[in-house]
C-alpha cells in the first residue's frame, strides 16, 4: 500500500533533552526517506534523508534510523532547543515509471518546554 | 541558498471562481510538484510534472485542476470552478530528482 503512519500525534520534551520521533512505513519496496519540519503557516522543510541501503545516517543533531525489518522510521534529536517545536512528518518517495511523489504520514507536534 | 517561492501567500475567492497559484522552482531543477494540505491534516500529492507534461497525478486532480510552465521559470496550478473543499494550503515542490523542496505555500480559501 502507499500508506505511511505514525505512533504519536504529540510529543513534549524539556528543552536540552533528546527526543525521538517514530514513523511506520508499509510499502517494502519503498527505498527513500524523508523527514521533514513543518513550523506554523510554512512549507515543509528538508530535514534529513536515508535510503534503504542505510540503517543510520546523521545530520546536524539529527540521526535517522532504518529499521526494514519491521518497516519502521525514527528521527533523533539531540539536545532540543525551543526552534526545534513544530511538526515533524515522514515521508516515502514513490517512484513509479521515473515519476516521482512523496507520501507523507500525519505528522507528529513536538513541542519543547523550558 | 536557493528556495522555491509562491504568490500569493493568501488568496480569498467565491465558489465558482478561478484561481490561478504560481510557483518559482529552484532554477536548476527539472521536476515540479503540487501537493496540498487542508488545516491540520496531512501534506497529500497531487501533481507531479516533468519535460512539460504530467507524469502522474492524484484522484484529488480532477478536470478542475490544470498546470501549467508557461515560461522558463514559473509553474501554476489553476482550479477553474473552485469549491469550499479546495481550502487548503497549496505547496509547490521542486526537485532535481529526488529530494523536494518545498515553497512556503499559498493558503487558499474558498467562501
Amino acid at each position: 500500500g502507499e500508506s505511511v503512519g505514525l505512533h504519536l500525534p504529540t510529543l513534549s520534551v524539556q528543552e536540552g533533552d533528546n527526543s525521538i520521533i517514530n514513523c511506520a512505513y508499509s510499502n517494502s519496496a519503498s527505498d527513500y526517506f524523508i523527514w521533514y519540519k513543518q513550523e506554523s503557516g510554512k512549507g515543509p522543510q528538508f530535514i534529513i534523508d536515508i535510503r534503504s541501503n542505510m540503517d543510520k545516517r546523521q545530520g546536524q543533531r539529527v540521526t535517522v534510523l532504518l529499521n526494514k525489518t519491521v518497516k519502521h522510521l525514527s528521527l533523533q534529536i539531540a539536545a532540543t532547543q525551543p526552534g526545534d517545536s513544530a511538526v515533524y512528518f515522514c515521508a516515502e518517495n514513490l517512484s513509479i515509471q521515473g515519476a516521482q511523489k512523496l507520501v507523507f504520514g500525519q505528522g507528529t507536534r513536538l513541542t519543547i518546554n523550558p | 541558498e536557493p528556495e522555491v517561492t509562491q504568490t500569493p501567500s493568501h488568496q480569498v475567492t467565491q465558489m465558482g471562481q478561478e484561481v490561478i497559484l504560481r510557483c518559482v522552482p529552484i532554477s536548476n531543477h527539472l521536476y515540479f510538484y503540487w501537493y496540498r494540505q487542508i488545516l491540520g491534516q496531512k501534506v497529500e500529492f497531487l501533481v507531479s510534472f516533468y519535460n512539460n507534461e504530467i507524469s502522474e497525478k492524484s484522484e484529488i486532480f480532477d478536470d478542475q485542476f490544470s498546470v501549467e510552465r508557461p515560461d522558463g521559470s514559473n509553474f501554476t496550478l489553476k482550479i477553474r470552478s473552485t469549491k469550499l473543499e479546495d481550502s487548503a494550503m497549496y505547496f509547490c515542490a521542486s526537485s532535481d530528482w529526488e529530494t523536494q523542496y518545498f515553497g512556503p505555500g499559498t493558503r487558499l480559501l474558498v467562501l
